[in-house]
């Protein structure tokens, strides 16, 4: 079965540098969310969309934002980098027509900033 | 605000037992619950999901239980395997409108063979 397709897999940048982080839903699902993940932490919901409009906001910096296009794939877009941006993340995708909406999630990006 | 907690931070138990990982939630609002498995370094696998009108859900090995009232659920695991070790992480989803997942800390598992 299809799952939750998220590129690149790894990525380095330098302090200041910019990154974009795509990710591709299941088919057929409608619904992407964003986490973070910091080393040894627990995933930290950043934001998420619905039918391409954003559904709900948690803790994205101000410097990322994020959009989900006509094809329902997503990108976070990532400005003035910093070392702390160094995590693992994650895209989910869900489908308001399966039980509870569960998520299921992407194998994550993960972002090395030097 | 709610909180999830998972105790023990980690678990290490010979192969075959049957074990039960814990997680608790400080508000019983809540739409549903899922219990993931991490690898290190790697992606989150969803198990199994339970909605707030459940008691539990069993997927082959895998029993998970939700009690919203005293805010815990359990995620039992019998005849554990080598390959069941893994860090498990439940987190909680606050309602029909609201998508974001509350997440526990996870109880890392240690099978020995």
């Amino acid at each position: 079965a299809a799952g939750v397709i998220q590129s690149p897999r790894h990525l380095i940048k330098e302090k200041r540098e910019t990154a974009t982080l795509k990710c591709y839903p299941i088919p057929r699902h409608d619904t992407v969310y964003w986490y973070q993940q910091g080393p040894g932490q627990d995933p930290q919901f950043l934001i998420s969309f619905y039918e391409k409009m954003q559904s709900d906001k948690g803790s994205i910096p101000d410097r990322f934002s994020a959009q989900q296009f006509s094809d329902y794939h997503s990108e976070l877009n990532m400005s003035s980098l910093e070392l702390g941006d160094s995590a693992l993340y994650f895209c989910a995708s869900s489908s308001w027509t399966s039980m509870g909406n569960e998520q299921f999630f992407g194998p994550g990006t993960r972002l090395t900033v030097l | 605000k709610q909180e999830v907690t998972q105790i023990p931070a980690a678990l290490s138990v010979p192969e075959g037992e049957n074990l039960v990982l814990n997680c608790s939630f400080t508000d019983s609002a809540i739409y549903n619950l899922q219990w993931f498995r991490q690898d290190p370094g790697k992606g989150l696998t969803s198990l199994l999901l339970i909605q707030s009108s459940q008691r539990e859900q069993t997927s082959g090995r895998l029993n998970a239980s939700l009690d919203k009232s005293s805010g815990r659920s359990t995620l039992y695991i019998a005849a554990s395997q080598p390959g069941d070790s893994a860090t498990y992480l439940c987190a909680v989803r606050l309602g029909d409108s609201n998508y974001q997942l509350i997440w526990g800390a996870g109880t890392k598992l240690i099978i020995k063979p």
